[in-house]
């Protein structure tokens, strides 16, 4: 079985800053994925960033980067440059290899100031 | 990237009718879907695999008469809220994931139900 924890239930960046959520997660399978998904008001599932756990290096996407420590099982979300859009629910999520669903944690809500 | 769509994004219903949402992916084919439950300002919790031509696997807790699902085809997974009560409001939410690709899952829009 999998676990995700997200410790910061709520954050806040200023825009153009940076701002790192953290994440930590538990699993017993050897082959698996992690993912950071954002939740907008809309509350459609948007994926921001996937990583797998075979791959040493952080996965990045324009203003997004991750930084997975696999020994730690630790998968922090960088966001750079923040902006007003970027205020949402952040999921973290981990699922093994497969027909697998994925288990999310308890996400963050983070707020952009202008 | 993958299009999944989730019918109706909105149902109001009566408390004792039963309630069908559709979950259909529109671009690949898919053995196996995911039903998920929201509660307001919660994490989404894993209700059930919905699995092609099979039985749905409930999570722990997951009442399988009170929450129906029929997976008929390899695009259509369907979850039917049966006798449905005002506790039962939530959004539902499905995912899917193509058979071929990087393991990313790909979501519905949602179904927002209230029971009055």
């Amino acid at each position: 079985a999998q676990t995700v924890t997200q410790s910061q239930p709520e954050m806040s960046v200023q825009e153009a800053e940076t701002v790192t959520l953290s994440c930590t997660y538990d699993t017993s399978e050897s082959d698996y994925y992690l993912f950071w998904y954002k939740q907008p008001p809309s509350r459609q599932m948007i994926l921001v960033i996937r990583q797998e756990a075979y791959k040493q290096q952080n996965a990045t996407e324009n203003r997004f980067s991750v930084n997975f420590q696999k020994a730690a099982k630790s998968f922090s979300l960088k966001i750079s440059d923040s902006q007003l859009g970027d205020a949402a629910m952040y999921f973290c999520a981990c699922r093994p290899s497969g027909n697998t669903p994925l288990v999310f944690g308890k996400g963050t809500r983070l707020s952009v100031i202008a | 990237g993958a299009v999944v769509s989730q019918h109706p994004s909105r149902v109001i219903c009566k408390s004792g009718t039963s309630v069908k949402i559709e979950c259909r992916s529109l671009d690949f084919q898919a053995t196996t879907m995911f039903w998920y439950r929201q509660f307001p300002k919660k994490s989404l919790m894993l209700m059930a695999t919905s699995n092609e031509g099979s039985k749905a696997t409930y999570e722990q807790g997951v009442e399988k008469d009170k929450f129906l699902i029929n997976h008929a085809s390899l695009t259509l997974s369907t979850l039917t809220v049966t006798s449905a009560h005002p506790e039962d409001s939530s959004f539902y939410i499905c995912s899917a994931r193509p058979s071929i690709g990087g393991g990313e899952l790909f979501f519905g829009e949602g179904s927002r139900l209230t029971v009055l």
